[in-house]
């Protein structure tokens, strides 16, 4: 069973860039995944991010194409995010999640990270 | 604004059924069969409960059940018990290049 762990800094500055790292335990981030970020600011509802393949292919959300990265390590069986020039609006908790290529869902989710964005 | 539209909340005694509706568009839940429905306790992560409309994963209960007429899924939960109280959130593949979006969220209070 794929198990997913979020890591990175809690706390990021204004306009600078929130990085986030989703471990990958289980299984191979190799395999015929795609694997997520989603996040969800505090009382509100879900919003995709992105996706990316093994391949390194990837897909963004229109709203936040510009800022966002999303990269894969497969020497460490990891995929991270990169969001750059945030504000507060971006203050959320963020998961990483696996849409398996049987499922059309995001089938498993990490436990979620929260990152405030303040001086 | 979310892309799909979920009633705020909805709420049902033990025992009893209820039924959370998805309401998008021909581009969305319409177009393709990838409406996939998850729970969320507070404090914790979302769990998946129904994939491709009216699947069940492995381990999910068989109360939950899932159906799609034209632009609008819906969640059905046959026998609500005190633990199924939780916010539910219903996704779908978009043709649109965001690709997944997510409704508003429903919160579902067992009385």
């Amino acid at each position: 069973q794929v198990q997913l762990q979020e890591s990175g800094p809690g706390l990021v500055k204004p306009s600078g860039t929130l990085s986030l790292t989703c471990a990958v335990s289980g299984g191979s981030i190799s395999s015929s995944n795609w694997w997520s970020w989603v996040r969800q600011p505090p009382g509100k509802g879900l919003e995709w991010i992105g996706e990316i393949y093994h391949s390194g292919s990837t897909n963004y959300n229109p709203s936040l194409k510009s800022r966002v990265t999303i990269s894969v390590d497969k020497s460490k069986n990891q995929f991270s995010l990169k969001l750059s020039s945030v504000t507060a609006a971006d203050t959320a908790v963020y998961y990483c999640a696996v849409v398996p290529a049987a499922i059309d869902a995001f089938d498993i989710w990490g436990q979620g990270t929260m990152v405030t964005v303040s001086s | 604004q979310s892309a799909l539209t979920q009633p705020a909340s909805v709420s049902g005694s033990p025992g009893q059924s209820i039924t959370i509706s998805c309401t998008g568009t021909s581009s969305d839940v319409g177009g393709y069969n990838y409406v996939s429905w998850y729970q969320q306790h507070p404090g914790k992560a979302p769990k998946l409960m129904i994939y491709d409309v009216s699947n069940r994963p492995s381990g999910v209960s068989n109360r939950f059940s899932g159906s799609k007429s034209g632009n609008t899924a819906s969640l059905t939960i046959s026998g609500l018990q005190a633990e199924d109280e939780a916010d539910y959130y219903c996704s779908s593949y978009t043709s649109s290049s965001t690709h997944w979006v997510f409704g508003g969220g429903t919160k579902l209070t067992v009385l």
